[in-house]
């Protein structure tokens, strides 16, 4: 079956680094978009980035552009997430999320994994 | 990043039928596909509709979605009490190539 396990969360101080992984299993990792959406603690989601089933395509929500750095190794059927320049406003639960449709990028998520606790603070 | 509009709570009793709005633009609903989350307490969130209006495998026939121009809702008939979570709509912004969810609505069963 489809499984999502993201890894990595932790507690880091205000301009450190951390770096997510999501570690996938049950599909054709190589063929799926994969996305990152966080929420803050009692808040909503927030779409964070998402990197094509190749590669070839990443996008990154305005708000963590320039910070964070989203890859994938798809021979480990692994996507990361590196997080630099931490504020508190990043403290959230991450998420990784599989794009429905094969090789495409879209809003459609059809499977998440469990999420993994970000906290900065000094 | 903006996001797209929701009503933050809505309510109704069980067997009634409860609607929840989400209100986009041009660029994102009147362009893209809309999808709905339901996210349980404590849980992930989890694919409620996508395409405006498709269910997923598994997901009653009580909730249905659609759309219109900008706008889009979701509608749950027959309430029940498991209802009650937190719902999502999400669309793809071709402006600024990403995804946008609404700011989520509460719904209670009272």
């Amino acid at each position: 079956q489809v499984q999502l396990v993201e890894s990595g969360g932790g507690v880091v101080q205000p301009g450190r680094s951390l770096r997510l992984s999501c570690a996938a299993s049950g599909f054709t990792f190589s063929r799926h978009a994969i996305h990152w959406v966080r929420q803050a603690p009692g808040k909503g989601l927030e779409w964070v980035a998402v990197m094509s089933y190749d590669g070839g395509n990443i996008y990154y929500a305005d708000s963590v552009k320039g910070r964070f750095t989203i890859s994938r190794d798809n021979p480990k059927n692994t996507l990361y997430l590196q997080l630099n320049s931490l504020r508190g406003e990043d403290s959230a639960v991450y998420y990784c999320a599989r794009d429905c449709l094969q090789v495409a990028v879209t809003a459609r998520f059809d499977y998440w994994g469990q999420g993994t606790l970000v906290t900065v603070s000094s | 990043q903006s996001v797209l509009t929701q009503p933050p709570s809505a309510s109704g009793t069980p067997g009634q039928r409860v609607t929840i709005s989400c209100s986009g633009s041009s660029s994102n609903i009147g362009s893209n596909t809309v999808n709905w989350y339901q996210q349980l307490p404590g849980t992930a969130p989890k694919l409620l509709i996508y395409s405006n209006n498709k269910r997923p495998s598994g997901v009653p026939d009580r909730f249905s979605g659609s759309k219109s121009g900008t706008s889009a809702s979701l509608a749950i008939s027959g309430l029940q009490s498991e209802d009650e979570a937190h719902y999502y709509c999400a669309a793809w912004d071709d402006s600024l190539k990403g995804v946008l969810f609404g700011g989520g609505t509460k719904l209670t069963v009272l």
